[in-house]
């Protein structure tokens, strides 16, 4: 079983809708990373999260220690979204980051 | 701009060719490391650093040498490409110490061994 699994790994949605994509993990974690990666491009940092719940406009993220588990939303999707969405836990004592295996996004017009 | 710069963008390699990708950053990081991106896997830590003169292995290091010989240059060698080696490489780097700091990642480079 992965150490940070992603849920859904793919997601179709209309422009304008509301979308939400999963990270849960097994490992204690001293921070959480939400990461976008445009197809061919590099990889960008979105939040880091070691509790509560950050807002960068239309984006949400938010954790939960005890049930070990992260949720990325989006609201009024466009298609510029339409990325790839990987969620990183940084261990504790450690400077490593264990990455899940993405969300491949895909916003219609 | 400040970030953390890869070069090249694309290489092609021969089976049994060395190269040497080069990472630099210049935010005074402490912490750089090595990744690589293969289709339907999460990125995978091949080499890291928390400063300068110290290297480790990570998950993937068989086949690629590191060294950091300055906080900021984090080259990754290549000894003798094999087509397994063929995927995205990614370099990030961040902050040392205690507290959590983020991630920056280069832009990636894309090697091909044929």
């Amino acid at each position: 079983k992965n150490e940070v699994e992603q849920s859904p790994q793919n997601l179709t949605a209309q422009e304008g809708e509301f979308i939400t994509i999963n990270c849960s993990y097994s490992v204690g974690i001293s921070a959480l990373h939400w990461l976008q990666q445009h197809p061919g491009g590099g990889i960008v940092s979105l939040f880091m999260l070691s509790s509560g719940k950050k807002k960068h406009g239309r984006l949400i993220a938010t954790i939960n220690i005890q049930e070990k588990h992260s949720s990325l939303h989006i609201t009024a999707s466009h298609p510029r979204d339409s990325a790839v969405y990987i969620c990183a836990v940084k261990m504790d004592s450690s400077y490593k980051l264990i990455f899940g295996s993405g969300t491949r996004l895909l916003v219609r017009p | 701009n400040a970030g953390v710069t890869q070069t090249p963008k694309f290489q092609v390699l021969k089976t049994g060719q060395s190269m040497t990708l080069q990472c630099a950053q210049d935010m005074n990081h402490e912490y750089m490391s090595w990744y690589r991106q293969d289709p339907g896997m999460g990125l995978r830590l091949i080499h890291y650093s928390v400063g300068a003169g110290i290297t480790d292995q990570g998950e993937v290091p068989n086949g690629y040498n590191v060294s950091r010989s300055t906080t900021e240059d984090f080259p990754l060698r290549l000894l003798s490409a094999a087509p397994s080696q063929t995927s995205v490489y990614f370099c990030a780097s961040s902050y040392r110490g205690q507290g959590t700091y983020g991630y920056t990642f280069g832009s990636g480079t894309r090697l091909t061994v044929v």
